[in-house]
């Protein structure tokens, strides 16, 4: 079973849409939580943590759920500039400094 | 402050070939990370050094080597290059917990 599964989509919205991804994970002792974004043939960059108490940054909210191991990553309005593979991120405790990615759930954000 | 470079871009290589691909950062990190990327894979972590003078094996360490020069540099190294290590690699480095700043990534191929 992998550590950290996302639906891979890819998920097509319209401009201005809200969009909600899901992941979840397979170790309860799961520390730290991300969201990071990928563009094609890019290197994924930081879009946000994602702390027990659910965060918010402009349009992106991220929630986690300790009780059922999933996190999830909330666009509102849309933007072209949206478009990427979203990448979910953990990191184990007890497992040194290791961080385990999710597949990543692409999203296309259509005009 | 360039953050995370790696070296070379691209690379193309015969089986049984070796090479080492660079990386450096100069955010002062104290961890370095080498991660592999494959289609329908994610990213999964080959190595990392926690701090300088230490390195660990990832979840798929087999068929290379690492080298951690300064706190600046890490290195990894191909010895007898096999198709299977066809793949996007990446360097990253952090501080504490947080996964951080990826390099612009090396794409090679082994025929």
């Amino acid at each position: 079973r992998k550590e950290v599964e996302q639906d891979p989509g890819p998920f097509n919205v319209p401009e201005g849409a809200t969009v909600a991804f899901n992941c979840t994970y397979s170790n309860s002792a799961s520390q730290s939580f991300f969201w990071y974004r990928q563009d094609c043939r890019k290197e994924p960059k930081l879009l946000m943590s994602v702390y027990s108490s659910g965060n918010e940054d402009g349009r992106f909210t991220a929630q986690l759920n300790r009780a059922s191991q999933y996190i999830s990553l909330l666009i509102r309005d849309s933007k072209l500039s949206d478009s990427a593979t979203y990448l979910c991120v953990v990191n184990m405790r007890g497992a040194g400094n290791q961080f385990y990615f999710g597949t990543g759930t692409s999203l296309t954000v259509i005009p | 402050n360039a953050g995370v470079t790696q070296t070379p871009k691209f690379q193309v290589l015969k089986t049984g070939q070796s090479m080492t691909l660079q990386c450096a950062q100069d955010m002062n990190h104290n961890s370095m990370y080498w991660y592999r990327q494959d289609p329908g894979m994610g990213l999964r972590l080959i190595y990392y050094s926690a701090s300088e003078g230490t390195t660990d094996k990832g979840e798929v360490p087999n068929g290379y080597n690492v080298s951690r020069l300064n706190k600046r540099e890490f290195s990894l190294r191909l010895e007898s290059a096999a198709p299977s290590q066809t793949s996007v690699y990446f360097c990253a480095s952090s501080e504490a917990l947080r996964v951080g700043n990826f390099g612009p990534g090396t794409r090679l191929t082994v025929t």
